[in-house]
């Protein structure tokens, strides 16, 4: 089946750090790739998202790169701010709406002054 | 701008009673609407997807039984049944233009706490 893996499970920066996170999926489809992030207390929210046509997208300051060969996608952002302090998800989404979106077990970052 | 309204926001569910949750749409354009539960290690898991009124889907995942039901075109319902762990439920609501490649917007959810 599809699966998406995120190897960190928290991340602890401190303000203007550089921030990444890895991501790699599999799966036999063509997926879009999406990086959804949580704040406490909320849903769910798109930050990004990239399609197999498209190697890279960027939002809010963050950047994430798609690369088929390594099926990986990473996000990244150069100097991280305490508002960024939240749960980051690697997704992977469908075609099939049947399917709905898969997600990684999520990442959290703290970012202290 | 909100697109989707979740209530209750919160409820304590004794052992072995269902509860019922409804999740209203505050935008057409968004009309495909979905379940998704987070469990208390915040591993989010897709459950349902429904379209059209009167569409109705059950499914049983470890920790409760779920029955979800389109109403109108803008509520969408869902029933938790035999739940074992607390959780919470998100609704969801997509244009689906190109599937589920489209982005999704999720509500404010529903925190279940088992009592």
């Amino acid at each position: 089946g599809d699966s998406v893996t995120q190897m960190q499970g928290q991340v602890t920066l401190s303000e203007d750090d550089f921030l990444f996170i890895n991501c790699t999926y599999s799966t036999t489809w063509y997926p879009t790739l999406f990086w959804y992030v949580q704040y406490p207390g909320e849903g769910p929210q798109l930050l990004l998202k990239v399609t197999t046509a498209n190697n890279k997208g960027i939002s809010r300051g963050f950047e994430a790169t798609y690369d088929k060969r390594t099926t990986s996608f990473h996000l990244q952002k150069a100097s991280v701010q305490e508002s960024d302090s939240a749960v980051y998800y690697c997704v992977l989404g469908f075609w099939n709406y049947a399917q709905g979106l898969t997600f990684g077990l999520g990442t959290r970052v703290s970012v202290f002054p | 701008v909100t697109l989707l309204e979740q209530n209750p926001r919160w409820r304590l569910v004794p052992r072995g009673q269902a509860v019922n949750l409804r999740c209203i749409l505050k935008n057409s354009q968004y009309p495909w609407m979905s379940w998704y539960q987070q469990d208390l290690q915040k591993q989010l898991q897709w459950l349902f997807t429904l379209r059209s009124p009167g569409d109705k889907e059950v499914k049983s995942l470890p920790g409760a039984d779920y029955l979800a039901t389109r109403v109108t075109d803008t509520e969408l319902r869902l029933q938790v049944a035999n739940m074992s762990q607390g959780r919470t439920l998100y609704c969801t609501c997509s244009a689906a233009l190109q599937g589920a490649r489209d982005t999704q917007y999720f509500g404010p959810g529903t925190r279940l706490l088992v009592l």
